[in-house]
Parts: C-alpha cells; structure tokens; sequence
C-alpha cells in the first residue's frame, strides 16, 4: 500500500518548452507533497511543498513562476517546468505524507534533460 | 546551512563484513529519522526509521542507532551483501506533515 505513481520517468524537451509531471498517490489520500529536485551525485534538495487546495509553498532560491504546482485534488499533484532551460535538467522526485501512519513514500522520479 | 550531514561520501566494505553509515544532524527540532538507499534515476526506497524517543531500531540485517545527545545516528548492515551497493540517504524531519530533510548520501560499495 501507500503507493505514489509518477509519470513521464524520461523526458527530453528542447529549450523553450514546458514539461508537466504527474504524481498520483493510488490507494491513499495525499493532503501534502513534496517535490524534490536531485542533481547529479547531490542531495535531494526540497523545492516545494503543495497542499490540496491552496497555493504551494516554494523553497529559497525556486521561482514559483518557473515550476507550477498544482494539487487540485487529493490524489494528484503537478509540477511544470515552464520554458525550460538545460540547467532545469535534473531528477525530479516527488514525495507524499501518508496519513495515519508515520511516514514518507516516494515517486519513481522523472529525469528531465532539456536540449 | 547543511541541517543533515553525511560526511563520508563513500565506504567499501567486504562481502559478509559489517556496513557502518554515520549521519550527524544540527536540527534539534527533528524527531524523526530515516535511511533510504537509491539506485540512478529512481526514486529512493524506505529502509528503516527510528523516532527521537528511541535510541536502537532493528530489521533483520539493518539497524539503526540514534544518540540524540551526539546528534548523530548511524546504519549497520550485516552481513554486507553485494545487492547492498547503492546510494544511501539519512533523512529527517520535524513533528508535523514536514519534509524531509536529506543528507547528501553515502555510496556504498559491496565487494564479493
């Protein structure tokens, strides 16, 4: 149980372009996620945190006006890269709190190359 | 300001030894801590936790030690196994639906 579907896992997308990433929660209501961003051989550094319902809350230094994040519902969460640059390029996991149990599951994580 | 550190980028251990992954934090509001082994390009896998009220938590070959006044928690595996191989993550977080916080990881090598 306490599963998090996250969709594409691979994507290429030139310069310029949006990419939307999907994550799911499939057997459990997320109230939060999380999003990460993870550059090679560094840590997973914490982006944004998104509620359902209201507006996500950005990190330091993340422009909200670049990564769009939307919870509109209680099973799925997006993140949008829009006009991405190729320093965008990353691995972008997202992470949800499942409730009534102490604990974190994660996406499969989307690696993003931007060409 | 690194609030989780993991300060040995690599460890190389034998097949069958002991595994030993230290992770020392500065965030006295964290109660809650976890390791989490990842593979390139996917997402991490739970391993083990322990909460702040507790200093050992066992599960079969890992276990994890927390020495709240050192701020310091550690993950033995053994016997060390060659599947063991991979990136290795402490995280932590604060009471409440709050995020995690990750070290920068620790790659373990498991030689046969």
């Amino acid at each position: 149980g306490a599963v998090v579907s996250q969709h594409p896992s691979r994507v290429i997308c030139k310069s310029g372009t949006s990419v939307k990433i999907e994550c799911r929660s499939l057997d459990f209501q997320a109230t939060t996620m999380f999003w990460y961003r993870q550059f090679p051989k560094q840590s997973l550094m914490l982006m944004a945190t998104s509620n359902e319902g209201s507006k996500a809350t950005y990190e330091q230094g993340v422009e909200k006006d670049k990564f769009l994040i939307n919870h509109a519902s209680l099973t799925l969460s997006t993140l949008t890269v829009t006009s991405a640059h190729p320093e965008d390029s990353s691995f972008y996991i997202c992470s949800a709190v499942v409730p009534k149990r102490y604990g974190y599951t994660f996406g499969s994580g989307t690696r993003l190359t931007v060409v | 300001d690194q609030q989780v550190k993991q300060n040995s980028p690599s460890l190389s251990v034998q097949e069958g030894r002991i595994s030993i992954l230290n992770c020392d934090y500065t965030n006295s509001m964290f109660d809650y801590f976890l390791w989490y082994k990842k593979y390139p390009a996917e997402g991490p896998t739970f391993l083990i936790s322990i909460s702040s009220i507790k200093d050992k938590n066992e599960d079969g070959r890992f276990t994890v030690f927390l020495n709240k006044s050192a701020k310091h928690l550690s993950l033995h595996i053994v016997p060390s196994q060659p599947g063991d191989s991979a990136v290795y993550f402490c995280a932590a977080s604060a009471p409440g639906n709050t995020p995690l916080v990750f070290g920068k990881g620790t790659r373990l090598s498991v030689i046969a």
